[in-house]
């Protein structure tokens, strides 16, 4: 299983981003995924959730209405799409996988390296 | 929204000893609870689901235990390679899910 973020950037307030995740090394259209945030030197926050076939799409309230999360089974990618960005927004974003097929349990199996967010003028 | 607490949040424990941290949830999550591992500069690591399963190719030496609103994590036989945070995290009833701030062990 490797899974590996990209689009990390250092952008403006009120700017927006696009972040993807490459997946790899499992079947992809069966897994529930998520996106995982930790900003410099804090722990984990969990902003979003997408089911294997995009049915469900679940958000934290944090980001509910500003990010949304998508993801091409065909490319085996998921996507985080970001809008209004502010500088609490700022960190390092990960993209994992849930630990059982068909499900949305919620237990993050596996976790890229991660992607920096930076939200600064 | 269920807010995870930890403790301690730092301590310090010989090699080859044992350690036992504390995870407690403001309202009953079941056993709907899990323990990762992150080390300085890398991704988190799942250790434990489901209160007390371990995670593929996760050592015996890591032990998950509780229901309900307090949960721990008892690592034994310690070894300099488990100095890291660790954080639990509740997936019962959501979103949203959450995590506790965590733990910060290091090895003596």
């Amino acid at each position: 299983v490797q899974l590996v973020e990209s689009g990390g950037a250092l952008v403006k307030p009120g700017g927006s981003l696009r972040l993807s995740c490459e997946a790899s090394g499992f079947n992809f259209n069966i897994y529930s995924m998520n996106w995982v945030r930790q900003a410099p030197g804090k722990g984990l926050e969990w902003i979003a959730t997408i089911g294997y076939n995009s049915v469900h799409k679940y958000y934290a309230d944090s980001v509910k209405g500003r990010f949304t999360v998508s993801r091409d089974n065909a490319v085996n990618s998921l996507f985080l799409e970001m809008n209004g960005l502010k500088a609490d927004d700022t960190a390092m974003y990960f993209c994992t996988r849930d630990r059982p097929s068909y499900s949305l349990v919620a237990e993050f199996d596996s976790w890229g390296p991660g992607t920096l967010v930076t939200v600064s003028s | 929204e269920t807010v995870m607490t930890q403790s301690p949040a730092t301590l310090s424990v010989s090699r080859g000893g044992t350690v036992t941290l504390s995870c407690r949830a403001s309202q009953s999550v079941g056993t709907d609870l899990a323990w990762y591992q992150q080390k300085p500069g890398q991704a988190p690591r799942l250790l434990i689901y489901a209160a007390s399963t371990r995670a593929a190719g996760i050592p015996a030496r890591f032990t998950g235990s509780g229901s309900g609103t307090d949960f721990t994590l008892t690592i034994s036989s310690l070894q300099s390679e488990d100095s890291a945070v660790y954080y639990c995290q509740h997936y019962n009833n959501w979103p949203p899910i959450t995590f506790g701030p965590g733990t910060k062990l290091s090895i003596k």
